[in-house]
């Protein structure tokens, strides 16, 4: 199972801001960045966020990042129908010396 | 265009063998450091193993519930990764994505290809 945890589900209207949440360890979060992926249905991730806070050619600034300590969040604003999705945090666990993904949120917009 | 193609997945008993493989294209594989991520069915992302360059060692990593049944590799010359998973399990039933680091995101996963699916199952 993941080391790294992430609440189930998150939801919002049109426009609201949603925060995702993602905790880890020392191992993983605590000596390592975060990297963000964004899953839409049936389809091959696409990396959202990568060193806690870039964010990659393409992705609108309406989504952040951060990282403190052993913890993690993703935050969407001006929340889209299309942004209705999975999200997965992941980084590199030292102790694992593996890559590991958060638990996932499916993100809902009401 | 950068590009990942798996292919050569399908359905095999539990104890059987399979293997599978992953083309790249536009960008320059030999240098890049590839990986393979699964999903199980309604389940979420696990990283399943990388292989580094061959300039950096060319070295493999494995994650806990594949190690020592599972060989990734890789053929420079025809710019393909493998997967050659053996001694399968029901649990390994997924969707295997091979993935890479291309532009200079710190490692992190930003060519991802179309996913392949494999059932082990009797």
């Amino acid at each position: 199972q993941s080391v790294l945890t992430q609440p189930p589900s998150a939801s919002g209207t049109p426009g609201q801001r949603v925060t995702i949440s993602c905790s880890g360890s020392s191992s993983n979060l605590g000596s390592n960045t975060v990297n963000w992926y964004q899953q839409l249905p049936g389809t091959a991730p696409k990396l959202l966020i990568y060193n806690n806070n870039q964010r990659p050619s393409g992705v609108p600034d309406r989504f952040s990042g951060s990282k403190s300590g052993t913890s993690a969040s993703l935050a969407i604003s001006g929340l889209q129908s299309e942004n209705e999705a999975d999200y997965y945090c992941a980084a590199w666990d030292d102790s694992l010396n593996g890559y590991v993904f958060g638990t996932g949120t499916k993100v809902t917009v009401l | 265009e950068v590009q990942l193609v798996e292919s050569g997945g399908g359905l095999v008993k539990p104890g059987g063998s399979l293997r599978f493989s992953c083309a790249a294209s536009g960008f320059t594989f030999s240098n890049a450091w590839m990986s393979w991520v699964r999903q199980a069915p309604g389940k979420g992302l696990e990283w399943v193993g990388r292989i580094k360059s061959k300039t950096d060692g060319g070295t493999t990593d494995y994650a806990a519930p594949v190690k020592g049944r599972f060989i990734i590799s890789r053929d420079d010359s025809k710019n393909t990764l493998y997967l050659q998973m053996n001694s399968l399990k029901t649990e390994d039933t997924a969707v295997y994505y091979c993935t890479t680091a291309v532009s200079a995101t710190g490692g992190a996963f930003d060519i991802w290809g179309q996913g392949t699916m494999v059932a082990v199952s009797s």
